[in-house]
């Protein structure tokens, strides 16, 4: 199975702030990695798939690079609504595996 | 708008069983691949089974293997969990999640809000 590594597992910012989470894999999973958001009480919400490409919705402030093993997400200035639970996922293979989640703190 | 709306969760004593459905709406579910995957309390997300848009392909994590059945009926536009032997670690929030390929291709794009399943004694 491939583990995938966050860090940190939490981090505290505050509003416009630049903030980097960071995933690494356990082995070469090209660019089939995407990131999620989840907040609460509600369900995770798809932020970026394929490493880099933005969903449909998600505001240009959040961007994602990396390949191979090594993958960022980066919120360019912090919004209010960004304080969160991020988490990433590999879809290079069969199980599919998650990080533990990195929580955004004000 | 697509719409996922798990249905199913509930209280269960150990060894019990429980079947989870999922309604989809505002796409053409025939069309999409469709995974579970659940949550424990407080914890972080785990994926638990995925089947293609024909049901030609299912895959199972080992946890729930032998135990956990994915089902599909695209003529009814739901997608089905059913749950065997559980276990108190199979306590979990429970989400339907729509892969946007036919294939499996182990990426989702919309998630249902989750139904909670709590097995206890």
């Amino acid at each position: 199975d491939i583990q995938m590594t966050q860090s940190p597992s939490s981090l505290s910012a505050s509003v416009g702030d630049r903030v980097t989470i960071t995933c690494r894999a356990s082995q070469d999973i090209i660019h089939y990695l995407n990131w999620y958001q989840q907040k609460p009480g509600k369900a995770p919400k798809v932020l970026i798939f394929a490493a880099t490409t933005l969903q449909s919705g998600v505001p240009s402030r959040f961007s994602g690079s990396g390949s191979a093993t090594d993958f960022t997400l980066t919120i360019s200035s912090l919004q209010p609504e960004d304080f969160a639970t991020y988490y990433c996922q590999q879809s290079y293979s069969t199980p599919i595996t998650f990080g533990q989640g990195t929580r955004l703190e004000i | 708008e697509v719409q996922l709306v798990e249905s199913g969760g509930g209280l269960v004593k150990p060894g019990g069983s429980l079947r989870l459905s999922c309604a989809a709406s505002g796409f053409t579910f025939s069309s999409y691949a469709m995974n579970w995957v659940r949550q424990a309390p407080g914890k972080g997300l785990e994926w638990v089974s995925s089947i293609s848009s024909s049901s030609s392909y299912i895959y199972n994590a080992d946890s729930v293997k032998g135990r956990f059945t994915i089902s599909r009926d695209n003529s009814k536009n739901s997608l089905y969990l059913q749950m065997n032997g559980l276990r108190a670690e199979d306590t979990a929030v429970y989400y339907c999640a729509r892969d946007p390929r036919s294939d499996v291709s182990r990426t989702t794009d919309y998630w249902g809000q989750g139904t909670l399943v709590t097995v206890s004694s």
